[in-house]
């Protein structure tokens, strides 16, 4: 099984920072990588599919890229409510592994 | 707007069988662009994929819940359903049912969960 890898696990940043976040997979993925918000108590939202494809309604801070093993979500400047577990998912090959989460604090 | 609603016991006895069914609304189940997919995830974990169905009745199952797990669909109700037997305190999570959007070719696509229910938790105790 392909096994995805997130970092970092938690990261504190303020409202208005550059935030990223990486994801890697343990064997090549071509770009079928998706990345998705979960807030407490609530369902997963999906941001990004295919590796850089932005969801309809997502705001346009939030970005994807990368192809292969490594990837990356970057939101451009950070908003009250982008703080949340962000998790990257495969679906390259089953079981579609999600990784398993960044969390992003209030500094 | 199309939803998903999840609806089932949420208490189950050890070594029963959990039973779950996906109410689709607002879209028809019918259509080969998408799979519809069971989750779970544990608390303070990452979601699991369990499963998923085709309107057609194909499946994908999770190698490891495979022989514990069925999945259905009855397109004349727009609903899909889960069944999970033998179960045990591990299986005490919140479940998900959504959507997969498909793309790519018919031998080899991708996907991504566009939509989710809101979510159930299941609690496996005597």
């Amino acid at each position: 099984d392909i096994q995805m890898t997130q970092s970092p696990s938690s990261l504190s940043a303020s409202v208005g920072d550059r935030v990223t976040i990486t994801c890697r997979a343990s064997q090549s993925i071509s770009t079928y990588l998706n990345w998705y918000q979960q807030k407490p108590g609530k369902a997963p939202k999906l941001l990004i599919y295919a590796a850089s494809s932005l969801q309809s309604g997502v705001p346009s801070r939030f970005s994807g890229s990368g192809s292969g093993t490594d990837f990356t979500l970057t939101i451009s400047s950070l908003q009250p409510e982008d703080f949340a577990t962000y998790y990257c998912q495969q679906s390259y090959s089953t079981p579609w592994p999600f990784g398993q989460g960044t969390k992003v604090e209030f500094k | 707007q199309l939803q998903l609603q999840e609806s089932g016991p949420g208490l189950v006895k050890p070594s029963e069988t959990l039973s779950l069914t996906c109410t689709v609304s607002g879209g028809s189940i019918s259509s080969s662009s998408y799979y519809w997919g069971w989750i779970r995830q544990p608390p303070g974990k990452g979601p699991e994929w369990i499963g998923s169905i085709s309107y057609s009745g194909s499946t994908y199952y999770n190698p490891s819940l495979k022989s514990r797990v069925t999945i259905s669909v009855d397109t004349s109700k727009n609903q899909f359903s889960l069944k999970l037997s033998s179960v045990t305190a591990a299986d005490t999570v919140v479940y998900y049912c959504a959507r997969q959007h498909r793309f790519g070719e018919l031998s080899f696509w991708g996907n991504y969960m566009d939509v989710w229910g809101k979510g159930t938790t299941v609690t496996v105790s005597s």
